[in-house]
């Protein structure tokens, strides 16, 4: 099957501007995740989506950041503005959701880099 | 709060001995431990999960993991290490009835195998 794919693989902006990134996961994983991977850290969730809605967004700076997952499938992640800390690695993941111990399946990630 | 601990930042290995990377966790209730590994620009990649049963667990590449729940540990180990298998490797774990999104990851482990 055909894994999660993210793009673009490389970013680099300006502090200030915005960027965005898209992520569309395996086909039939119903739950979508977003992660930001600092460098020397674990990934940290942002945001998970079930379906076209939002089962958690506590720890996404919603200030700055959003995402949406039209039609339940594609998402796009998006910064504006962005800052130098915004620098890391984006990660999208997607697993099934019929039992709630099934792993995660990890994009490649966007690395973003603010100058 | 739930929280994971891998207490080493690097483990080296010459090939063909046996390797462990540990992991310590911190959760309320029931855990959901998981074990992952990323190579260079790569996203993670699943390796193995506890959820319950035997604490023994295998999982792919020649992996397997011991939940031990006195010491809150789940560490992974590999009889025969192997050149291949130099890369970061996390740990995450989710308290059972947690959100699915819920994963918190360690900081991460550089495993170093050597010819």
């Amino acid at each position: 099957e055909a894994g999660v794919a993210q793009s673009p693989r490389y970013k680099i902006i300006e502090k200030r501007q915005s960027v965005a990134f898209w992520c569309n996961p395996i086909s039939g994983h119903a739950t979508l995740y977003w992660y930001q991977q600092i460098l020397g850290q674990g990934p940290k969730l942002l945001i998970q989506f079930q379906n076209n809605g939002v089962v958690d967004d506590s720890q996404l700076p919603k200030d700055r950041f959003s995402a949406e997952r039209l039609k339940g499938v594609d998402s796009t992640l998006k910064i504006q503005p962005a800052k130098l800390e915004d620098s890391a690695v984006y990660l999208c993941a997607s697993s099934s959701p019929q039992t709630g111990n099934q792993p995660q399946h990890f994009g490649d990630g966007t690395r973003l880099s603010i100058l | 709060a739930q929280s994971v601990a891998q207490p080493e930042d690097q483990v080296n290995v010459a090939e063909g001995n046996p390797l462990t990377v540990k992991c310590t966790y911190s959760v309320s209730g029931n855990p959901y431990l998981f074990w992952y590994v990323q190579y260079p620009n790569r996203g993670l990649q699943f390796l193995l999960k506890y959820i319950t049963g035997d604490n023994l667990v295998k999982g792919s590449y020649g992996f397997e993991a011991e939940f031990n729940k006195s010491q809150t540990s789940f560490h992974l180990k590999k009889p025969s290490a192997l050149v291949s298998d130099s890369a970061l490797y996390f740990c995450a774990v989710r308290a059972y009835g947690g959100s699915q999104g819920n994963l918190i990851f360690g900081k991460g482990t550089k495993l170093s195998v050597k010819p």
